[in-house]
């Protein structure tokens, strides 16, 4: 059984056309992330959702705009693709509540690999 | 402005011996730290974690060191073997941020037989 799944795994696409991830936990967790790998590798965190809540908003284009239809999916619909949004991009969940005290354990999901042409 | 950072791109070691991966940090407010293995086409899976109030930490064969003064984690795999080979990634958090993990930019373990 697949804990934090993504879908597409691979995605190929023009410049300027509308895309979606979709990402699905069946952990049972209350929070859900979405992180983007670049070309220097780095991971970098996205977003992140409590309960269908938005909790953390980094600096991102409002081209990207996360939606949590329940607490086990989180997906990412893009407007307008650019070329630097080829990337990978990671779905992870964890046990906790935001602003908790514990740290909980980020289950992470196979990662969609984008590419904009 | 990159607040973790893994110098080395890959490491190379003999099966049996020790692998040592490092991870340097500038926010010295950073209080919990972990390290993630990946595999080819998958995604980072949990491996070991510190807290900022301990130096040492120890899972089996993998033990994470921690010194706060050089904002400088390690992690040793002892006895290195080539299951281990993946790439590893070193992450921060701060108190304040539940949730949001600053990662390293990952380094490459092959560990031959």
């Amino acid at each position: 059984d697949t804990a934090v799944s993504q879908t597409p795994k691979y995605l190929v696409t023009q410049m300027g056309n509308d895309k979606s991830i979709k990402c699905e936990q069946n952990l049972g967790h209350d929070t859900m992330y979405w992180y983007k790998q670049d070309s220097k590798k780095f991971l970098k965190i996205m977003f992140s959702y409590n309960n269908k809540e938005l909790i953390i908003n980094e600096t991102v284009p409002n081209r990207f705009s996360p939606k949590s239809p329940d607490k086990a999916h989180l997906n990412l619909h893009i407007n307008s693709l650019e070329l630097g949004d080829s990337a990978v991009y990671f779905c992870a969940s964890d046990a906790g509540q935001a602003g908790g005290p514990f740290q909980e354990t980020q289950y992470f999901g196979p990662g969609t690999r984008l590419l904009v042409l | 402005d990159q607040q973790v950072k893994q110098n080395s791109p890959s490491l190379s070691v003999q099966e049996g011996r020790i692998s040592i991966l490092n991870c340097d940090y500038t926010n010295s407010m950073f209080d919990y730290f972990l390290w993630y293995k990946k595999y080819p086409a998958e995604g980072p899976t949990f491996l070991i974690s510190i807290s900022s109030i301990k130096d040492k930490n120890e899972d089996g064969r993998f033990t994470v060191f921690l010194n706060k003064s050089a904002k400088h984690l390690s992690l040793h795999i002892v006895p290195s073997q080539p299951g281990d080979s993946a790439v590893y990634f070193c992450a921060a958090q701060l108190g304040t941020s539940y949730g949001k993990l600053t990662f390293g930019q990952g380094t490459i373990l092959t560990v031959h037989p």
